[in-house]
């Protein structure tokens, strides 16, 4: 089954304990991307990935840090939580450019005390 | 002026009845766009796309885009309860790689 998936679903940490949200696809898709969505605002680009090794800030990617070191895997990391990184979060892929349609996974709701 | 704007809602229609939801956008997005439904909770699902003016019809939903008037729309015809979702509105960003997505209208299906 063609999907994205994404690992924890959900997570409660502290202020300042690392973590990494993993997320792949199987759809053999060159471009892969993070968005958080806040009540209000919307879906917001973090960080996009065009291919393996390429990856450019979206709209609010202070606080996080990506990796694209295989095509399937665009991990998402979060070196020093603060609070105002508790939102929900989803990892997308498309085929090539961004620019078509999206493939987004479950989500992962974060929760930073 | 918000590249790609919705009215948040809540849109309260009843069983039955057709839903209409809305969507306008700038000139700093190109002109093909994408219908999300997101139910609570879950993630964005593509519904509907549509890349010239007119309309598109894909069972119980038709897209409208009029490129005139820099706005597109989405009708549910025969809405039912299961519907009842917020439907986001996405359109290529003009001068990068990414989609832009309106903050979502919230729509209620009361049976």
């Amino acid at each position: 089954e063609a999907q994205v998936t994404q690992n924890p679903r959900y997570l409660i940490t502290v202020t300042g304990k690392k973590l990494t949200v993993t997320c792949s696809q199987n759809m053999n898709h060159e471009y892969m991307s993070w968005y958080r969505q806040d009540p209000g605002l919307g879906l917001r680009q973090i960080y996009y990935s065009m291919n393996v090794e390429v990856t450019d800030k979206g709209d609010v990617p202070e606080g996080y840090k990506v990796s694209r070191k295989e095509k399937r895997n665009f991990p998402l990391i979060l070196e020093s939580p603060s609070p105002n990184q508790t939102s929900l979060y989803f990892c997308a892929s498309s085929l090539t450019t961004g620019l078509e349609t999206q493939y987004f996974g479950p989500g992962t709701r974060l929760l930073v005390l | 002026q918000k590249e790609v704007e919705q009215n948040s809602g809540p849109l309260s229609v009843p069983e039955g009845a057709i839903a209409s939801l809305n969507c306008t956008y700038s000139d700093r997005v190109s002109q093909s766009f994408f219908w999300y439904r997101q139910y609570s909770g879950k993630s964005p699902e593509l519904i509907m796309s549509i890349y010239s003016n007119g309309d598109k019809e894909d069972g119980r939903f038709t897209a409208q885009l009029n490129k005139a008037s820099q706005y597109v729309s989405l009708l549910i015809r025969d809405s039912q309860p299961s519907d009842s979702a917020t439907y986001l509105c996405a359109a290529p960003w003009e001068y990068g790689n990414k989609l832009v997505f309106g903050a979502g209208t919230i729509l209620r299906v009361k049976s």
